[in-house]
């Protein structure tokens, strides 16, 4: 079966550290971009990271840049989002998503069902 | 960083009828890179229109997106109970944001 399935969301307090990981099945892994996209509990979307095939470009949201890190391990056909100095405002799910396989188009046809992550002392 | 908006909030209509979702930039999308989503409650967002007009594979022939620069549309040609959900557009031709959703519920 084709998915994305996240792990590794939980309760952190403001500062502290977070380490998402998503597993992909079903396809293969290393021909395609991945990115997070978060969305607080009944309210809209937010592009988190994107990483490209390989790993070595990637891009960040303003609001994330400097604190989060995204990275891949196509042998293990696994995506990671390393989060640092976590704030209250980055409680959410986390989604992984996987960027569709058509050149120059960053939207998204695959998505995982999410973790959440509560920030919160 | 690209403002998208979404109108209306919120759309009322029946089974059978059209619905018109309207996306607007903040300024030019690139390319017209937009995207339309549609997400049910507890579930992932399914992508629906890439490219402003491209259909996904599998997606039914009633859903098509139009529009360019910094107005675009989803048009749901006639609607299916299994269509009311919430309705996001994207554009990705400078980074990538969202519009903050329309809710189509049933009237």
């Amino acid at each position: 079966e084709v998915q994305l399935v996240e792990s590794g969301g939980g309760v952190v307090r403001p500062g502290g550290s977070l380490r998402l990981s998503c597993a992909a099945s079903g396809f293969a892994f290393g021909d395609y971009g991945m990115s997070w996209v978060r969305q607080v509990p009944g309210k809209g979307l937010e592009w988190v990271s994107a990483v490209n095939w390989n790993g070595g470009h990637t891009d960040y949201a303003d609001s994330v840049r400097g604190r989060f890190t995204i990275s891949r391990d196509n042998a293990r056909n696994s995506l990671y989002l390393q989060l640092n100095t976590l704030r209250a405002d980055d409680t959410a799910f986390y989604h992984c998503a996987r960027k569709i396989e058509v050149p120059w188009h960053n939207a998204f046809d695959l998505w995982g069902q999410g973790t959440m992550v509560t920030v919160s002392s | 960083e690209i403002v998208l908006t979404q109108s209306p909030g919120t759309l009322s209509l029946s089974p059978g009828e059209r619905a018109t979702l309207s996306c607007r930039a903040s300024q030019n999308v690139r390319n017209n890179y937009l995207a339309w989503y549609q997400q049910k409650p507890g579930q992932a967002p399914r992508l629906l229109i890439y490219g402003t007009s491209s259909r996904a594979t599998g997606i039914p022939d009633r859903f098509s997106g139009s529009g360019s620069g910094t107005d675009f549309t989803l048009t749901i040609s006639r609607l299916e109970p299994e269509d009311f959900a919430v309705y996001y557009c994207q554009q990705y031709g400078t980074s990538r944001t969202f519009g903050q959703g329309t809710k189509l519920e049933i009237k």
